[in-house]
């Protein structure tokens, strides 16, 4: 089946620092890529859909400032947490859709990204 | 916009007995349904999925989810479950015209020995 990476697994920074985390479908070309934010022992809640080469839509409450997602190809989008607070920390998580091939209905997740800010 | 609701937040079982996961959804036009599971410190792996036929969905890991469109459910259920079934289940709608997929709360699995 489709695999969908990240990077880091987990990342430890100090408050008022910026951090990237990276999304990439491996075999497939993810031409719509989705952000969420899971904090523990809650739900996921998405963050920002992005579309390859066009600004992401962000969910009410989600200040697009702050956290900046770059989707700059069809294999790659970043998110980028901007002058980080502890309050950020939480599990991040990307998906992609292909709605290109057969994989049209189905989402696919990465492992997620565990960011603690000290 | 469409909402899912898991009705259990935890559901203890001891291992080889059945069990049930409950999944109602809320949602104006047709949806796509899902499934997925989730381990601790890991992402989400698809179970399975109901995209159109037969409202009997069966997935991976012996477990199989009923669509009943008249009571908008999409309950999870397995006939002897594991240790290893242990984990966070999480019900999900997509309607077919809508570009995101939206979570219920997660129902926390736990077989006991």
């Amino acid at each position: 089946g489709a695999v969908v990476s990240q990077h880091p697994s987990w990342v430890i920074c100090k408050s008022g620092t910026s951090v990237k985390i990276e999304c990439r479908s491996l075999d497939f070309q993810a031409t719509t890529m989705f952000w969420y934010r899971q904090f523990p022992k809650q739900s996921l809640m998405l963050m920002a859909t992005s579309n390859e080469g066009s600004k992401a839509t962000y969910e009410q409450g989600v200040e697009k400032d702050k956290f900046l997602i770059n989707h700059a190809s069809l294999t790659l989008s970043t998110l980028t947490v901007t002058s980080a607070h502890p309050e950020d920390s939480s599990f991040y998580i990307c998906s992609a859709r292909d709605v290109k091939g057969l994989a049209i209905n189905e989402q696919f997740f990465g492992p997620g990204t565990r960011l603690t800010v000290l | 916009a469409q909402s899912v609701t898991q009705l259990d937040s935890q559901v203890p079982v001891f291992e080889e007995a059945p069990v049930e996961l409950r999944c109602n959804y809320s949602s104006s036009v047709s949806v796509y349904l899902f499934w997925y599971v989730q381990y601790p410190n890991q992402g989400l792996q698809l179970l399975l999925k109901y995209l159109s036929g037969s409202t009997l969905v069966k997935g991976i890991n012996g477990f199989e989810a009923e669509f009943n469109k008249s009571q908008t459910s999409f309950h999870l259920r397995k006939p002897s479950v594991h240790i290893s079934d242990t984990a966070e289940y999480f019900c999900a709608v997509r309607s077919y015209n809508n570009n995101d997929m939206r979570f219920g709360a997660g129902t926390r699995l736990t077989v006991k020995p």
